[in-house]
């Protein structure tokens, strides 16, 4: 898997906004950025992916900047339950979501009152 | 959505016993499956993927004798904990592929 690099911890306030980055500079053109979390003492959840287009679903926004070798993850009205540990993941192209994955520490996203 | 189910969720065993992890894809069939550990403070590591109907691949350093997989069935792999020592103490996960690597709920093992 690509090697990504993402900041230890952040904060966000209730109802705001939280951007969480994401660099991925030795990326492949063929693979895919996946982003997960995981609240404390529960299993991964999948969150988002994208190759190079930016995507949005339910849950939130994903930015590829034009080069591929950064995204930002946007969860545009944070609430206290989205506090958890963010991971941004590139798996190894031709494994994608079938592949196994590789965790880092990813990023402890605490969302405040 | 696809839906893997994890049991137990936790578990308590004696030192020297065995525990069996069980993992259930749902609504959903899956040729492989992946078991993770995860000890505190520390991020999910990889520890072998479950192949239904053949031997299961470890990573480097998880002893295939110690953390025996079973993957008997398109729906159901497990993952038993031989003669368990206090440092086996961890959350296990797996997630079955059903699309974007759906996980379990986890099983914290504790052994006294």
């Amino acid at each position: 898997d690509a090697k990504t690099t993402q900041p230890t911890s952040m904060d966000c306030a209730e109802g705001r906004a939280a951007n969480l980055p994401c660099n991925h500079s030795t990326i492949s053109g063929n693979e895919y950025v996946y982003w997960y979390r995981q609240i404390h003492s529960q299993g991964p959840q999948y969150i988002i992916h994208g190759l190079k287009n930016n995507e949005t679903n339910e849950m939130a926004s994903l930015i590829i900047t034009e080069d591929r070798k950064s995204s930002t993850l946007i969860l545009p009205h944070a609430t206290l339950r989205d506090t958890a540990v963010y991971y941004c993941i590139v798996p190894t192209a031709g494994g994608t979501s079938y592949g196994k994955l590789t965790f880092g520490q990813g990023t402890i996203l605490t969302v405040h009152p | 959505g696809a839906v893997v189910s994890q049991h137990p969720s936790r578990v308590i065993c004696k030192s020297g016993t065995s525990v069996k992890i069980e993992c259930r894809s749902l609504d959903f069939q899956a040729t492989t499956m992946f078991w993770y550990r995860q000890f505190p403070k520390q991020s999910l590591m990889l520890m072998a993927t479950s192949n239904e109907g053949s031997k299961a691949t470890y990573e480097q350093g998880v002893e295939k004798d110690k953390f025996l997989i079973n993957h008997a069935s398109l729906t159901l792999s497990t993952l038993t904990v031989t003669s368990a020592h206090p440092e086996d103490s961890s959350f296990y996960i797996c997630s079955g592929g059903g699309g974007f690597h759906t996980f379990g709920s986890g099983t914290r093992l504790t052994v006294v």
